[in-house]
């Protein structure tokens, strides 16, 4: 079965522009959450979408944004992009709705530079 | 709010040496616990996970027992390997209704032959 993936890989931007970045989960799952990875604040929690509906957000802006699919695919999008911005971004799937109990799968990332 | 503190690193060891990473948590409930592993450039693989106190997640010869007591999940192996050489992150799971995973900053471990 083939794992969750991520599209594009790499990603150079300027200042102000915006962003979109794409995850397919593994087949099968329907819940996708997003993830922020930096060498400052290290791994947080972006938010979670299952069902085509934001189900959880983590602490932030607006700028950051996301949608999912009816095929449980999943978009990520920032806006008006800042230099802070620049980090890796992953995805992860699991099965049903995050939970307890739920493991998440994750991606190899796509690691977006903001010149 | 929940948080996991890991032990700082970078850790070096010798090729057979004894691995430990030290990891604690704090969280509301009765939170799943997790160690993922990330391999340079590579994103994040499940290394092991343990639901319940008492509950020892075990995997390609990594294991680590869920103390609830001392709120407490550290990471152990044997005989480190130099594929072993990556960084790892303990993780937790809990939040009333809204889940998600918290993670600790992170341990770069390092082989050596």
């Amino acid at each position: 079965k083939a794992g969750v993936t991520q599209t594009p890989r790499y990603l150079i931007k300027t200042r102000g522009q915006q962003v979109t970045l794409s995850c397919s989960p593994i087949s099968g799952h329907r819940s996708v959450s997003w993830y922020q990875q930096t060498p400052g604040q290290g791994l947080q929690f972006l938010f979670e979408y299952f069902s085509e509906t934001q189900r959880n957000k983590g602490n932030f802006p607006g700028r950051f944004s996301g949608r999912q699919f009816s095929n449980s695919r999943s978009e990520m999008n920032v806006s008006t992009l800042e230099l802070g911005d620049s980090a890796l971004y992953l995805c992860a799937s699991s099965l049903v709705r995050l939970g307890s109990q739920e493991t998440q799968y994750f991606g190899p990332g796509t690691r977006l530079l903001v010149l | 709010g929940d948080s996991v503190t890991q032990m700082e690193g970078p850790v070096t060891l010798s090729e057979e040496a004894f691995l430990t990473i030290n990891c604690t948590y704090t969280a509301t409930g009765y939170p799943s616990l997790f160690w993922y592993v990330q391999y340079p450039g590579e994103g994040l693989q499940l290394l092991l996970k343990a639901t319940k106190a008492d509950d020892k997640g075990s995997n390609k010869g990594f294991e680590a027992t869920y103390r609830k007591e001392t709120t407490s999940f550290h990471l152990e192996k044997g005989s480190v390997q130099v594929s072993d050489s990556a960084v790892y992150f303990c993780a937790l799971t809990s939040g009333g209704s809204n889940y998600k995973l918290t993670f600790g900053k992170g341990t770069l471990l390092t082989v050596n032959p």
